[in-house]
């Protein structure tokens, strides 16, 4: 059975930081791209980020470049995602996400979401 | 464009069928044969229903069925179960900007 479980979400102030876990298992972690979606209270879905099986490429939506890092430990079957210069706008679910084995381009498998408040 | 266009709602009788369209333009859903959708009920994660314009999970009901025609993507889902109410989103890859975009949403209410 698949599982991704989440950790790491909180409260923390503007300009603060968090690191995002993800523990995955159930499948070969290190033969998919993983990435993160983020939902904000009442409001849709938006994909923050993605990074390829072996951690060389790293992709992000423009709001979040140059203060989130996304990354992997294929060892410890987890992804991450580091948060730097944290803004209100950042509240939100953050969801990590994994492929459905059929064709490695859409969000196959879910964590549980772990909330992030950003607040002053 | 910072969201595939859905209707805000749809809504539907026990038994019957509602297509929900996500609409966006020939550089993502008119361009991509990865579309997906997913189903979210309030306070659980999203679920993958379909992949790849029509490929349903398997353990997903075959009333669920995706099509696409230009830059509009739809799902429709028959034989309307009362456990189908939930808001549902597309998605869509794109090889221009950010590589994911996802809808706004569409909130499925069983009458």
């Amino acid at each position: 059975e698949v599982q991704l479980v989440e950790s790491g979400g909180g409260l923390v102030q503007p300009g603060g930081s968090l690191r995002l876990s993800c523990e995955v298992s159930g499948f070969t972690f290190s033969n998919y791209k993983m990435r993160w979606v983020r939902q904000a209270p009442g409001t849709g879905l938006e994909w923050v980020a993605t990074i390829t099986q072996d951690g060389s490429e790293k992709y992000y939506v423009g709001s979040v470049k140059g203060r989130f890092t996304i990354s992997r430990d294929n060892a410890k079957n987890s992804l991450y995602l580091q948060m730097n210069d944290l803004r209100i706008e950042d509240t939100a679910v953050y969801y990590c996400s994994s492929p459905h084995p059929g064709s490695g381009y859409n969000f196959g498998y879910w964590g549980q979401g772990t909330l992030v408040s950003v607040f002053s | 464009q910072s969201a595939l266009t859905q209707p805000a709602s749809v809504s539907g009788s026990p038994g019957q069928s509602v297509t929900i369209s996500c609409t966006g333009s020939s550089s993502d859903v008119g361009a991509s044969n990865f579309v997906s959708w997913y189903q979210q009920h309030p306070f659980k994660a999203p679920k993958l229903v379909i992949f790849d314009v029509t490929e349903r999970p398997s353990g997903v009901s075959n009333r669920f069925s995706g099509s696409k025609s230009d830059n509009t993507a739809s799902l429709t889902i028959s034989g309307l179960q009362a456990e189908d109410e939930a808001e549902y989103y597309c998605a869509s890859h794109r090889r221009v900007n950010t590589p994911w975009i996802f809808g706004g949403g569409t909130k499925l209410t069983v009458l």
